[in-house]
Parts: structure tokens; C-alpha cells; sequence
């Protein structure tokens, strides 16, 4: 009964690969994020999801691209992945794009080598 | 987070009180939270308060804002070890859809 729960938790990989992160949730709600954490656990917002429209795209390279086939779902996919990519990358949602709290799966640790 | 600042490191005795701050900048913010990390695992969301509050308290948590500091507290009663993870402070802004602005988080450490 996980809330919000992402795939796979652990990926190594080499750079120049192409990689996907999945992200599900069972909540209901309309509006779903990714944020990035890095080494020293600042956490930033990368794109946020209204029902499967765009709202939110921070300055990212475009080698990230989020895909949202239903509200329930929003992936992440990365193209020729580089050593900066390295962080734990969190999927969250919230009820609706006001003030509701967000509720955070437990993180993917991308290892890029 | 470059609009919401914390102190890195806490330690204090098990069963004494902690207390972890957070400063933000914008006045406009209309809901603070605080939210915990334990290690391997996402953010849990502890409480909330809205900007016209004072205080607000949670069974063993106690929450404080200072709106004209612009200053916002998390205080923990009677702190166990299991209370040891990563606290961050985060700020609602509005017309944002930005959501949520979190502060660098703070790492609380209960020794025994």
C-alpha cells in the first residue's frame, strides 16, 4: 500500500548511457514532482506535473525528460548520463498545485561512474 | 537552499528538548513545514503552519514562528534515538507553482 513509490531504488551506470526512473502514486492527487538531492542533501525541484501537463521546469539540462502518460505516473528519463548527474532523485506528489503537503517517495541513488 | 537557511549539525542527550531553526526570507511565505529524513528514505512530512499562526503543537513536537524574524523553530520534547535523521524547513509561496523551497536541512543526533 506504498503511497508514492519509485524504481528501481539503486542504479550504477556508466556515463553516456540512457536511463529511466519510474515514479507511481496511489493518492489521488493531481500534481506530481522531481526533485534532485545531491552530496550534500540540498534538495531542488526539477519539474512538476498538474495532470499530466508541464507546470514546473527548472533549469535543467534538456538531457532530462519527464513523461507523464496519466497522473498516477510520472518518469523521468536521462540521456547521455554525466558524473554531475550522481545524486538521490525523489518523486513526490501533492493533492493539487496549491499548498498541500508534499508526500516523497524514498528515492532512486543514481551512481554514475 | 539559497532563500532558506539552516543550521547543519544538532546533537543533544537523549530526554533533553531539541530545538532546530530555519530563517527564510520571504515575508510572502504562507505555509512553513518541517519535514524528516531518515537515512535511505524519502522526506516524511512532520507538520505545518500557516503564516498567521503563532504556535502550533503537535504531541511531542511544538512549532514556532516569528513572522516579523522571519524566523521558525521545530522544537522535539523529550528526544529518543529514533528522532535522529535530517530535518528540513521548507516555505510555501503564493501564486507559486514552484510548491515547496527547502532550507539545507539539519542533521539531529540523539546520543544515548
Amino acid at each position: 500500500d506504498t503511497a508514492v513509490s519509485q524504481t528501481p531504488k539503486y542504479l550504477v551506470t556508466q556515463m553516456g548511457n540512457d536511463k529511466s526512473i519510474k515514479c507511481e502514486q496511489n493518492l489521488g492527487h493531481d500534481t506530481m514532482y522531481w526533485y534532485k538531492q545531491d552530496s550534500k542533501k540540498f534538495l531542488k525541484i526539477m519539474f512538476s506535473y498538474n495532470n499530466k501537463e508541464l507546470i514546473i521546469n527548472e533549469t535543467v539540462p534538456n538531457r532530462f525528460s519527464p513523461k507523464s502518460p496519466d497522473k498516477a505516473h510520472l518518469n523521468l528519463h536521462i540521456n547521455s548520463l554525466e558524473l554531475g548527474d550522481s545524486a538521490v532523485y525523489f518523486c513526490a506528489s501533492s493533492q493539487d498545485r496549491g499548498h498541500s503537503p508534499l508526500h516523497f517517495g524514498n528515492g532512486t541513488r543514481l551512481t554514475v561512474t | 537552499g539559497e532563500d532558506v537557511e539552516q543550521s547543519l549539525f544538532l546533537s543533544v542527550r537523549e530526554g533533553d528538548s531539541s530545538v532546530i531553526n530555519c530563517t527564510y526570507t520571504d515575508s510572502s511565505s504562507t505555509y512553513l513545514y518541517w519535514y524528516k529524513q531518515e537515512p535511505g528514505a524519502g522526506l516524511q512530512l512532520l507538520t505545518y503552519i500557516f503564516s498567521n499562526m503563532d504556535m502550533k503543537q503537535d504531541q511531542r513536537l511544538t512549532v514556532l514562528l516569528n513572522k516579523k524574524d522571519k524566523h521558525l523553530s521545530l522544537r522535539i520534547a523529550d528526544t529518543q534515538t529514533g528522532d535522529s535523521a535530517i530535518y528540513f524547513c521548507a516555505e510555501s509561496r503564493p501564486g507559486s507553482a514552484r510548491q515547496l523551497t527547502f532550507g539545507s536541512g539539519t542533521q539531529l543526533t540523539v546520543l544515548p
